[in-house]
């Protein structure tokens, strides 16, 4: 299958800090990725959906400015945490749509996911 | 938006096969679906995709009827590896493809 790459896989930060988080698709291109976030025991939430080229797209009670996406290019987004604080502790997941044909069938494939945590 | 309801839990033992289903009552026409696994601090692993009637790869079976309002997954077999969370998402066509995760179900394999 497809392979995305998620980087750090893990980030421990100061609160007020900025955290960057990236999101490649290795062997394809992907004009559209997902970011989600989890907390323990709980399901993966859609934060926002990210375009190339264009302006990311964010769920309801997401803050845009808050959560800063950019996808430059077609194997790289990025989701920058800005002045994080502990209740932006999480699991961050990133994904990429693969295959530009039939949206229904398109299959998104999954990063690792970066563990976040603000001290 | 296409809601997804799965057991919550399940359990099994090893060599067992294990189905579990979920249903999708409002699907769109152009919706297919997914099945992913996920396991403890890891991104989901997809698993199977299908539109209807029955879907075969080297993990599992994915089973749909012909109203295609549920879809039941098919694990042959199960080994203590199995252990994770099983989501079924439906796809939406006019948002991107973007999915909307339910909460799943927890399968526990036991020896």
């Amino acid at each position: 299958g497809a392979v995305v790459s998620q980087h750090p896989s893990r980030v421990i930060c100061k609160s007020g800090t900025s955290v960057k988080i990236e999101c490649r698709s290795l062997d394809f291109q992907a004009t559209t990725m997902f970011w989600y976030r989890q907390f323990p025991k709980q399901s993966l939430m859609l934060m926002a959906t990210s375009n190339e080229g264009s302006k990311a797209t964010y769920e309801q009670g997401v803050e845009k400015d808050k959560f800063l996406i950019n996808h430059a290019s077609l194997t790289l987004s990025t989701l920058t945490v800005t002045s994080a604080h502990p209740e932006d502790s999480s699991f961050y997941i990133c994904s990429a749509r693969h295959g530009e044909g039939f949206m229904g069938k398109n299959i998104q494939y999954f990063g690792a996911g970066t563990r976040l945590s603000v001290l | 938006l296409a809601k997804t309801t799965q057991p919550i839990s399940m359990d099994s033992y090893e060599g067992q096969e294990v189905n579990i289903t979920c249903s999708h009552n409002n699907i769109a026409t152009n919706d297919y679906i997914t099945w992913y696994q996920q396991f403890p601090s890891q991104g989901p692993r997809f698993i199977i995709q299908g539109y209807k009637t029955k879907v075969t790869n080297e993990v599992a079976s994915l089973f749909i009827p012909a109203d295609r309002k549920s879809s039941t997954l098919s694990l042959p077999r199960v080994s203590l590896s199995d252990t994770a969370v099983y989501y079924c998402l439906v796809g939406v066509y006019n948002q991107g493809g973007k999915l909307i995760f339910g909460q799943g179900t927890e399968l526990s394999v036991k020896p």
